[in-house]
């Protein structure tokens, strides 16, 4: 069974940084790109990037690119999303997501993680 | 950027009922555009891809279709289950995006 398990809930201050998780199991993990979306609280989805942990070619929204960083380390199946300054509207539900189909760009996200809520408050 | 409008925001209907969900592009996305549903406290699920092909699993009451700007997803006749937030995703072009979301509520 094809599956991504993501890291446990996160409570942080602004200015702190901070690393979530996301592990997959039941496929060739270096050969499906895995995206990252957020869910601000009440709200819809939002596309954030993509990562092929195969040779860790990466692409941002516009809306997210410099704000964190993607990565991957295909030895544990394990992708990444980080912050190194948070703010509180970072809060929100962070999810992975594979791509249908891989190596392909243009395919849809499924399966999903179980999400990790990242609060940020002081 | 692709913008996706889903329309409408909310659908009131009863089990039984057929719904009727609209996504919009601002420009062509061919026939890159996904359909998913999410409950509550729930990650989403995957319904529909390539505008009109089932996901492993997914009941025959879900349908899509469409192609270009204007996309569809029927259920034919609402199951219990089946009220929930429903998201279309292009995968067309980058950045990838989401509509808002069609929430389909109990009446």
């Amino acid at each position: 069974e094809v599956q991504l398990v993501q890291s446990g809930a996160e409570v942080k201050k602004p200015g702190e940084s901070l690393k979530i998780s996301c592990k997959g199991s039941g496929y060739s993990f270096s050969s499906y790109w895995i995206g990252w979306v957020r869910q601000m609280p009440g709200k819809g989805l939002e596309w954030m990037g993509i990562i092929y942990p195969g040779d860790s070619d990466t692409r941002y929204s516009p809306s997210f690119q410099g704000q964190v960083t993607i990565s991957a380390d295909k030895s544990i199946s394990t992708a990444y999303l980080q912050w190194s300054s948070l703010k509180a509207s970072d809060t929100a539900m962070y999810y992975c997501a594979r791509h249908g189909v891989g190596a392909i760009l243009t395919t849809w996200f499924d399966p999903w993680g179980q999400g990790t809520l990242v609060t940020v408050s002081s | 950027e692709i913008v996706l409008t889903q329309s409408p925001g909310t659908l009131s209907l009863s089990p039984g009922e057929r719904a009727t969900l609209s996504c919009r592009a601002s420009q062509s996305v061919s026939s890159y555009l996904a359909w998913y549903q999410q409950k509550p406290g729930q990650a989403p699920r995957l319904l529909i891809y390539g505008a009109s092909s089932r996901a492993t699993g997914i009941p025959d009451r879900f349908s899509g279709s469409g192609s270009g700007t204007d996309f569809t997803l029927t259920i034919s006749r609402l199951e219990p289950e089946d009220f929930a937030v429903y998201y279309c995703h292009q995968y067309d072009s980058s950045p990838r995006t989401f509509g808002q979301g069609t929430k389909v509520e109990i009446k």
